[in-house]
């Protein structure tokens, strides 16, 4: 059982350039979403989604696109990376609960604007 | 906009000791959730509370959530270097699948 897998691990970026993260689940959970985790910020939610085909903003959402085409699935897609985008990268998923469920986090990707 | 506080930001203990880390807000939450987060790592959940005034034990961690369902706090008894790490409460509101995190808690336990 796999979890959430992210993927790459470690990425620098010159300024300009575009790249996507990825994020997959085998959980079959239909709650997904993206987080940033900067020094003395924590957590800040970027974009989520409730199920496939359906995505919704988070709290810092400029410069920052996804979709979700399958239950498994939610990329982040920087289009032209600038130096504040440097952080740690975190997806999550859940399953939908009227107490909360449990979100399983990956193990992040850090990533670096120069 | 809800104001969620967590206190101390960081702490430094050494092992054997205990200690009490919280998490207030201004609003009401319908529950809480605590997540620990070792470095290089994602956050793991730890506990779940509901109701008002429940307490959950797990092992040497005691989390309790106010009666007004507005503060959390999470007490380590005898605490060990294996519970170094970022303690994280994240509040559930009406929309419960949208997670608003806490800045987190920095615990090290030194041998």
């Amino acid at each position: 059982n796999a979890g959430v897998t992210q993927t790459p691990k470690f990425q620098v970026l010159k300024t300009g350039q575009s790249m996507t993260l990825q994020c997959a689940q085998d959980m079959n959970h239909e709650y997904m979403s993206w987080y940033r985790q900067d020094p003395g910020m924590g957590l800040r939610l970027i974009h989520y989604s409730v199920g496939a085909g359906i995505t919704d903003q988070g709290e810092v959402p400029n410069g920052y696109n996804v979709s979700r085409s399958t239950t498994e699935d939610f990329p982040l897609r920087l289009l032209s990376a600038a130096p504040s985008q440097t952080s740690v990268y975190f997806c999550a998923s859940s399953r939908f609960s009227t107490v909360g469920y449990g979100y399983t986090f990956g193990s992040g990707t850090r990533l670096t604007v120069v | 906009t809800q104001l969620l506080e967590q206190s101390p930001q960081f702490l430094s203990i050494q092992e054997g000791e205990n200690l009490t880390v919280y998490c207030n807000s201004s609003s009401v939450f319908s529950s809480l959730q605590w997540y620990r987060q070792e470095p290089g790592e994602g956050p793991v959940l730890l506990v779940t509370v509901v109701t008002g005034g429940e307490v959950k034990k797990l092992k040497r961690l005691t989390f309790q959530f106010g009666d007004a369902r507005k503060d959390s706090s999470l007490h380590i008894t005898a605490a060990q270097p294996g519970d170094t790490g970022l303690y994280l409460c994240a509040p559930l509101g009406g929309s419960n699948y949208k997670l608003t995190f806490g800045k987190g808690t920095l615990l090290t336990v030194n041998p």
